[in-house]
Formats: structure tokens, sequence, C-alpha cells
């Protein structure tokens, strides 16, 4: 069973950069084309995601983060990374990492438990 | 790309069932069968439970079902047991090739 790691700073300030980690543990990124994901959720429910990222590079993003959003993957370290530019306190959530089911990119079956990013000065 | 569409909350007696809608357009839910539903239990991660508008999950009990008309998905839970007390989500792959969720539906077990 693969296990998903979130890592990252807690606290970010505004206008700064988040960088998030996912660390994948139980399988390897490199071995077998699954789709790997970023995905928030804000404080009091709403669940929106970010983008994804498949081993070959390939990505996608949401159009409304598009512009400050970079998904990259270091298969060597069975990692996949998440930097968010020019954050705000709207970017206040708890970022969870997840796989997808087969590949395809359309659900999502193995999920990191999640860390709290505030964005605060 | 707008959230679903789900109702705020729903709520049902033990042994009753519920459904719960999630509401999108021709460009999302009603596109393609890439409808998929999560339970999310408070403090922790959500966890799939229904995939392709109506396949579980292996491991997923057979009292939640899932089915889809038009541009609306709906997920049904029979048999309710207080366990099944939690939030529920529904997202789909969009033309855009991109994926939304719903805004979330509280579940109380009365």
């Amino acid at each position: 069973q693969v296990q998903l790691q979130e890592s990252g700073p807690g606290l970010v300030r505004p206008s700064q950069t988040l960088s998030l980690t996912c660390t994948v543990s139980g399988g390897s990124i490199g071995s077998v084309p699954y789709w790997w994901s970023w995905i928030r959720q804000y404080p009091g429910k709403g669940l929106e995601w970010i983008g994804y990222i498949y081993p070959s590079g390939s990505t996608y993003y949401n159009p409304s983060l598009k512009s400050r959003v970079t998904i990259s993957v270091d298969k060597s370290q069975d990692q996949f990374s998440l930097r968010l530019n020019s954050v705000t306190a709207a970017d206040t959530a708890v970022y969870y990492c997840a796989r997808d089911v087969r590949g395809d990119g359309y659900s999502f079956d193995q999920w990191g438990q999640g860390t709290l990013i505030t964005v605060s000065s | 790309q707008s959230a679903l569409t789900q109702p705020a909350s729903v709520s049902g007696s033990p042994g009753q069932s519920i459904t719960i809608s999630c509401t999108g357009t021709s460009n999302d839910v009603g596109a393609y069968i890439y409808v998929s539903w999560y339970q999310q239990h408070p403090g922790k991660a959500p966890k799939l439970i229904i995939y392709d508008v109506s396949n579980r999950p292996s491991g997923v009990s057979n009292r939640f079902s899932g089915s889809k008309s038009g541009n609306t998905a709906s997920l049904t839970i029979s048999g309710l047991q207080a366990e099944d007390e939690a939030d529920y989500y529904c997202s789909s792959y969009t033309t855009a090739t991109t994926l939304v969720f719903g805004g979330g539906t509280t579940l109380t077990v009365l």
C-alpha cells in the first residue's frame, strides 16, 4: 500500500512562495503511471483541485491558479512538489497530496494526511 | 470553473436511506462518467467511496451507491449507520481537462 506524506513550513508570509513536498513510500513514482496531485481544503470545508503531474513531467493545473503554480517531480527521491507564488491569506488551507486510482487522473484513492498552511504576517 | 452544487446538509435516522445530489453543467457532470464521491471524517483526509459515477473501490460498503442523470449526480447511502456521519464531496472531470469539486454536504445521523 502506497503512503503519501506532505511536508512544508506551516506558516508563510504574504507575497512569499509556498513550497510543499510529498514523499511517496511503498511504491515508486516512476515505476507505475499514476497522476500525482495537489488538492487543498479551505478552513470550513471546500476542496479545490490545484493540479497534477505524471512521471513523465506532464502537468495540468487549475486555471484559477495556473499563473502562480508549479508542480514538479523528483523520481529519484520518490517525491513531488508544489510551489505557489505570491500567496495571500486566501491561500490558507490544508494541503493534501494524492494519487489517482488508475492513471487517468479522474479520482484519487491514496491521500496524505494533509498539512495546514497559514498565510500571515 | 465553478464548484459543483451540493446541499449544505442532509440528515437521516439509523437504518434509513439518504441521497445527496451534485449538480454541474454539460461541461463537467453531464459530459463524462468521471464523477467521484469522497467521504471525510473530521480531521481526516477524504476517502474515495465512489468513482466513475457508480463504482465502489475495494473495501467500500455496498450501502454506498452512485448514479447520474444529465448534469446531476447522486450518492445514496442505505441502511444509515452512525459511522456514516461525515462530510461528503463530489468531483467531476471537465471538458477543460481539469477537476472540480462540490462544496460538500454534511450528513448528520439523528
